[in-house]
């Protein structure tokens, strides 16, 4: 199975500051199925990015993938309040889907 | 507006079988694969398994054919059976509905709010 490293594990950021999260694949991602979810404490994972790139419905455009192969990365351009929360990378190329172990990003 | 609620015991005994219940509201359950993920702070998330309206499922080989899922498209609901559990199995399970493309297998845009389940005796 394919294993995803997301880094770094705890982003000290302040509101306003641009946040750059990093998911490494263990093998090639095939076709940039790859998707990012928020997540908030006590909350399910909330759909973000999916095809490396595609913002989900109703995802404000601060909100960014990137990456292909086994580099993909998530940008938040400007940090609102709201954003403080953890993140995950799936990739859904190969059975079984996987997650990454999630980033954190905290209000510094 | 789909929303997804998961129903069942919050504390199961080891050796056991596990069983939930998500009940799909705001939509049909036709068509989407459904499926199974779980959370605990050992493993983080981990796919469980789907089914389709066909029938037709899959689930993750790490749980080594423990996993049942079946579907009641009357009630509008599918259900997660997971036998011989262990503490290793505690964990918030959540429902969620599958999307993808013809050749991939599935991203999740609509999830339950997760029930914690409990392995003790």
């Amino acid at each position: 199975e394919i294993v995803l490293t997301q880094s770094p594990g705890t982003l000290s950021l302040s509101p306003g500051e641009r946040a750059t999260l990093s998911c490494r694949a263990s093998q090639s991602v095939s076709s940039t199925y790859l998707a990012w979810y928020q997540q908030k404490p006590g909350q399910a994972p909330r759909l973000l990015i999916y095809g490396a790139s595609s913002r989900a419905t109703g995802i404000p455009d601060r909100f960014s993938g990137s990456g292909s192969g086994t580099d993909f990365t998530l940008t938040v351009s400007r940090l609102e309040p709201e954003d403080f929360a953890m993140y995950y990378c799936q990739q859904y190329g190969s059975s079984p889907v996987t997650f990454g172990g999630g980033t954190k990003v905290e209000i510094k | 507006q789909v929303q997804l609620q998961e129903s069942g015991p919050g504390l199961v005994k080891p050796s056991e079988t596990l069983s939930l219940i998500c009940t799909v509201s705001g939509g049909s359950i036709g068509t989407y694969p459904w499926n199974w993920i779980r959370q605990s702070p050992g493993k983080g998330l981990e796919w469980i398994g789907y089914i389709y309206q066909s029938g037709n499922t899959n689930d993750n080989p790490s749980l080594k054919s423990r996993v049942t899922i079946s579907l009641d498209t009357s009630k509008n609901q599918f259900s997660l059976k997971l036998n011989s559990v262990t503490a290793a199995d505690t964990a918030v399970y959540y429902c969620a509905r599958g999307r993808g493309a013809a050749n991939s297998y599935d991203y999740f845009d609509y999830w339950g709010q997760g029930t914690l389940v409990t392995v003790s005796s």
